[in-house]
């Protein structure tokens, strides 16, 4: 098993719409929790940062973050095409490791 | 401005023959790690320094090292590439107390 698990997708939705992504976890030491944008041959860029359970708004992002469930999710409002993107979650206890997801590919549609 | 750059975006290199990836820093950050991502894959860890303290992942193959002389610059050096070594290298920097880290822009390695 996986230690962390996300669905590749992918995801495609008309503009403006809500782009909903999450991860599971196995690991209940994690405490970080991030989602970083990933577009095509580029590197991961930073887009939402939490610790521990609750809730995370930045602008048209909001990430959520349940511990007892060991499930995450960021949501994307009035999705635009620039949104278009890989998606990674990205986690890790109180040490230097980070543990990513797969990534998950969105389209948005004009 | 860039904070972490990485050098060549792209590099070809023949089986077999050593290539080294070249990773700079602007951020004065203590930990800088190597992952290598694969197509529609998870990045996954190769090494990190905590400043010069190495880190080897144990499921890093002996193929690849790293150097870092100084607190800029860091090296991944694949010794004997393989076609299964095509793939994207990252680099990313994090300050010890700080739970973010940047990355840079990628070295798209291919193998032929």
């Amino acid at each position: 098993q996986k230690e962390v698990e996300q669905d590749p997708g992918p995801l495609s939705v008309p503009e403006g719409a809500i782009v909903s992504l999450n991860c599971t976890y196995s690991n209940s030491a994690f405490q970080y929790f991030m989602w970083y944008r990933q577009y095509s041959r580029k590197g991961p860029e930073l887009l939402m940062y939490t610790y521990s359970s609750g809730n995370k708004e930045d602008g048209r992002f909001t990430a959520q973050v349940d511990k007892s469930s060991k499930y995450i999710s960021l949501f994307i409002r009035d999705s635009q095409p620039s949104d278009s993107a890989t998606y990674l979650c990205a986690m890790r206890r109180n040490d230097y490791k980070l543990s990513f997801g797969a990534g998950t590919t969105v389209t948005v549609r004009a | 401005d860039a904070m972490v750059i990485q050098n060549p975006r792209y590099q070809v290199t023949q089986f077999g023959k050593p290539v080294t990836l070249s990773c700079s820093q602007t951020l004065n950050h203590n930990v800088m790690y190597w992952y290598q991502q694969k197509s529609s894959q998870a990045p996954k860890l190769l090494f990190h320094y905590y400043d010069k303290d190495f880190n080897n992942e144990a499921d890093t193959p002996d193929n690849f090292q790293s150097r870092r002389p100084n607190t800029s610059f860091c090296f991944l050096d694949i010794r004997s590439p393989g076609l299964g070594d095509a793939a994207m290298y990252l680099c990313a920097t994090r300050q010890a107390l700080n739970t973010e880290a940047f990355f840079g822009q990628g070295t798209r390695l291919t193998v032929v």
